[in-house]
């Protein structure tokens, strides 16, 4: 067990709609990390939020959105989904912003319908 | 542009049998590399991590792996292998001027027959 904890385990939806997938980090954690896991693209990496503002962007699509709350957890909004935007979706944590050791979270499947 | 190379998809191996995973990397500068195993349904683990300093790192589990700046490659390796030890394996990298984000192999799978 990381520490780090995601909700929902599982989530399946329709084209077109809109969820929130939750993180929150171990505790300490300052920086929190969200990837995309697909079979096509493998691990992506997507954001990173440090101490509440955005410290690194990745491929992250303008549909998607992330934030990280005063009390460190995070949420990644998804919306207009598209069958394509089915994937495991991870939260990690780390304590600093920079390199460093990340903790990953086991991860919400989203399921686009 | 930054990449992270596992050139084998898949690999199987003997219970007791030695492992070594291949990763090469191409960076503008000496990365921060990791290696993390995934289990089944499962979230990544960290077997092991470099920063600087010896180039050979000890790891959980009985993983070690061995940077090799002129060769850019960091291969994990292990003497002798568990049934517990099939999962798929990642190799990272990262870099301190780029906050934390970590670029992915894409993964090797490893079998381990009995």
């Amino acid at each position: 067990d990381s520490g780090v904890t995601q909700t929902p385990k599982h989530l399946i939806t329709a084209t077109g709609q809109r969820v929130t997938l939750r993180c929150s980090p171990r505790s300490g954690d300052l920086s929190v990390y969200w990837y995309q896991q697909s079979l096509d693209q493998g691990l992506q990496f997507l954001i990173q939020y440090y101490n509440g503002e955005e410290r690194a962007k990745g491929n992250i699509l303008e549909r998607f959105s992330a934030q990280q709350f005063p009390d460190l957890h995070s949420e990644l909004n998804l919306s207009s989904l598209e069958l394509g935007d089915s994937a495991l979706y991870f939260c990690a944590s780390s304590p600093y912003g920079g390199a460093d050791t990340q903790y990953f979270g086991p991860g919400t499947r989203l399921t686009v319908l | 542009a930054q990449s992270v190379t596992q050139p084998d998809i898949h690999i199987t191996v003997s219970e007791g049998a030695s492992l070594e995973l291949r990763c090469n990397y191409s960076y503008g500068a000496t990365p921060y590399l990791f290696w993390y195993v995934q289990s089944p349904g499962q979230g990544l683990q960290l077997l092991l991590k470099y920063f600087s300093g010896d180039t050979l790192v000890q790891g959980i589990k009985g993983f070690e792996a061995e940077f090799k700046r002129s060769q850019s490659s960091f291969n994990l390796r292990k003497p002798s292998v568990h049934w517990s030890d099939a999962a798929e394996y990642f190799c990272a990298v990262g870099r301190g001027n780029q906050g934390g984000k970590l670029i992915f192999g894409q993964g090797t799978e490893l079998s381990v027959k009995p």
